[in-house]
């Protein structure tokens, strides 16, 4: 069975420093991992996608096989990153589900 | 394109009443899924529709039901609505085909509040 960790519900930062929301995940196969984000009175939606290597909003996140880990890392946080971010993991069968982690809440204090 | 639309926004129920939500998805998306997201639990999956069949189900009592009509709008419904049933219920809808398939669109919710 698949299944993602995100292990801080809760993380503060001031602005201006770095910012890591970890993930776990557990899958048998080769996964394709995402990170989706919800602002304040905002749809949830995705962030990025480990497939594209992509940068977005000045965050990055690496797939890490061994360690089974895909955290979501931005060298300077900003205040407008305050927001509710959500790893999810998608399955390679037919089915395609998608499983998400619990969310972590981050707060970029001023 | 529209979004993912949702009905209604809000709503208010009673313990032992049930509940419909609707949701129509963006057009040309086949799959929906429902999910529950509550401050306590995060966000949990109920389930995903796709070509009118349940393809996925989460871990949910049969109290929580759904279906999907030929122009792939969506309904869920809630029987016997208990106080713990109070949450936002989010709607998404995906191409689920190809690179696409981890891309969810999502609603804008519709929150119940179960007194």
């Amino acid at each position: 069975a698949q299944r993602v960790t995100q292990p801080e519900k809760l993380l503060s930062v001031f602005k201006g420093a770095p910012v890591e929301l970890k993930c776990n995940y557990s899958y048998s196969g080769s996964p394709e991992l995402f990170w989706y984000v919800q602002y304040s009175r905002q749809r949830l939606q995705l962030l990025l996608r480990h497939i594209s290597r992509e940068s977005i909003k000045g965050f990055t996140a690496d797939l890490n096989k061994g360690e089974t880990s895909f955290h979501l890392k931005k060298p300077f946080a900003q205040e407008e990153d305050s927001a509710m971010y959500y790893c999810a993991l998608i399955s390679v069968g037919s089915a395609r589900q998608l499983t998400f982690g619990s969310g972590t809440q981050l707060t970029v204090l001023p | 394109k529209a979004g993912v639309t949702q009905t209604p926004r809000y709503l208010i129920k009673t313990r032992g009443q049930q509940v419909t939500l609707s949701c129509s998805p963006i057009s040309g998306h086949r799959s929906v899924s429902w999910y529950q997201q509550t401050p306590g639990q995060g966000l949990q999956f109920l389930f995903e529709y796709f070509s009118e069949t349940q393809r996925n189900k989460g871990n949910f009592p049969g109290r929580f039901s759904g279906r999907q009509f030929s122009n792939s709008r969506s309904e869920m419904n809630v029987s016997t609505l208990e106080l713990g049933d109070s949450a936002l219920y989010l709607c998404a809808s995906r191409s689920a085909s190809g690179g696409k398939a981890g891309e969810l669109f999502f609603g804008e919710g519709s929150r119940l509040t179960v007194l």
